[in-house]
């Protein structure tokens, strides 16, 4: 059963330490999202990527946040210095994009704490 | 720019009863329609979607029709149970190949 993975799980770290998350999208996507979830924002687009480049990354901070893919099995997501307002629920998703006949499958998402 | 319009939540509705939750939708061209359902503690997960005009999604006893006239694809489902306590999101996808989400409805079901 193919699925998104994302790792860690859950992640509590102090203000100005590097984070890193990971996301392995389901074998044959060509896209994959990163979105971060909370309860006062609701959901937010960070990043997308399509065939593995950055397409759009307004929606997120530049000067802590980035985003790669270093091959077609991994998608990171770096925030470096972490701060308390970072802390939220960060879910990668990917999808096959063929014309507009496609989904988005959600990984289980990183629960991120900074204190 | 394309938008999701879903109506507030908390929904809280007694087990059998009828559920709607209105979605509306704002785009150009003709884009794919979808509900995700986030159940506590997990990611989304995919409910139903519909592509194209007077489609109609379906799954798990849910249903939705995208309505070009109305540009709406509100769900509904004829009976609900204590299992469908969630929050479900309505979402779009358009001619820029983004997700474009709705707030999310949190759906409280009560035995």
């Amino acid at each position: 059963d193919a699925r998104v993975t994302q790792t860690p799980r859950h992640k509590v770290t102090e203000m100005g330490q590097e984070v890193t998350m990971r996301c392995q999208p389901i074998l044959g996507h060509n896209t994959v999202f990163w979105y971060r979830q909370t309860m006062m924002q609701g959901l937010e687009l960070l990043a997308y990527f399509r065939n593995r480049a950055p397409l759009d990354d307004s929606g997120m901070p530049k000067d802590r946040f980035s985003a790669e893919m270093p091959d077609a099995t991994l998608a990171t997501l770096k925030i470096q210095p972490s701060e308390p307002r970072d802390s939220a629920v960060y879910f990668c998703a990917s999808g096959l994009v063929l014309g507009l006949r496609t989904e988005a499958f959600f990984g289980q998402g990183t629960r991120l704490t900074v204190v | 720019g394309d938008s999701v319009t879903q109506m507030e939540g908390p929904v809280t509705l007694s087990e059998e009863a009828f559920l709607t939750i209105n979605c509306t939708y704002t785009a150009t061209g003709y884009p794919s329609l979808f509900w995700y359902v986030q159940y506590p503690g997990e990611g989304l997960q995919l409910l139903l979607k519909a592509t194209k005009a007077d489609d109609k999604g379906s799954n798990k006893g849910f249903e939705a029709t995208y309505r070009k006239e109305t540009t709406s694809f509100h769900l509904e489902k004829g009976s609900v149970q204590v299992s469908d306590s969630a929050v479900y999101f309505c979402a779009l996808m358009g001619s820029n190949y983004q997700l474009i989400w709705g707030a999310g409805t949190k759906l409280i079901i009560k035995p």
